[in-house]
């Protein structure tokens, strides 16, 4: 196990509503990054947080949006979900925001939108 | 283009047969490189990085050419546990998306017996 924990595992939500996917970082890791699987695609990488503050977005709309505590944990937010929206949402942690070394990741959270 | 280009599969092989997987990168300033395992509805796993001289781990071999922007990946002898997908990754990413690792689609590997 990587140490990065991820919740809910599983959830399902109806288009319009909002969703909080929320994530345990490795301990000793500064940064966070979210990840968007669609079945079948590659992690397609969201945004970046380092010490509290967005550090990178990649090219998603603003309702997705997220935080990163003190303590490094992290949460994702997705507002007016969308059908296509039904993907796994990936965490992973790593020691310095450049990404040169390891990527450990959750085991994710599934959504599923209605 | 794709940030990340990998070959489309899927690859069907037996088991012992040498098989190698081919991705490009669109990002020049690029400057770390790795290979990724993902199991079937599972999270993706370091496989190994990929350094400019090449380098080796086991039956795993991984080559990169900074000039043509290219990345393989070669595995020797495979084994049934080597069904997975291999996703090809590469940091630096495009504008806003900073120093994130960017993925590419992936390559399915199944080995029969």
């Amino acid at each position: 196990e990587t140490g990065v924990t991820q919740s809910p595992t599983h959830l399902i939500k109806t288009r319009g509503q909002q969703v909080t996917l929320r994530c345990s970082s490795q301990s000793g890791h500064n940064t966070v990054s979210w990840y968007q699987q669609a079945l079948g695609q590659g992690p397609q990488f969201i945004f970046q947080y380092y010490r509290e503050e967005e550090n990178g977005r990649g090219n998603f709309p603003p309702r997705f949006s997220g935080l990163q505590f003190p303590n490094y944990s992290s949460e994702l937010n997705v507002n007016a979900l969308e059908l296509d929206d039904s993907a796994l949402y990936l965490c992973a942690s790593s020691k310095d925001r450049a990404n040169t070394g390891e990527l450990f990741f959750g085991e994710g959270s599934r959504l599923t939108v209605l | 283009r794709k940030e990340v280009e990998q070959d489309p599969g899927p690859f069907n092989v037996p088991e012992g047969a040498t098989v190698a997987f081919n991705c490009t990168y669109s990002n020049s300033a690029s400057q770390s490189f790795f290979w990724y395992r993902q199991d079937c509805r599972k999270e993706p796993k370091l496989l190994m990085s990929v350094y400019s001289s090449g380098n080796e781990d086991g039956r795993f071999t991984a080559q990169l050419n900074r000039a043509s922007q290219y990345i393989s990946l070669l595995i020797r002898d495979s084994k049934l546990s080597d069904s997975a997908t291999y996703l090809c990754v590469v940091n630096g990413g495009l504008g806003q998306a900073g120093t994130a690792l960017i993925f590419g689609k992936g390559t399915t590997l199944s080995v029969s017996s």
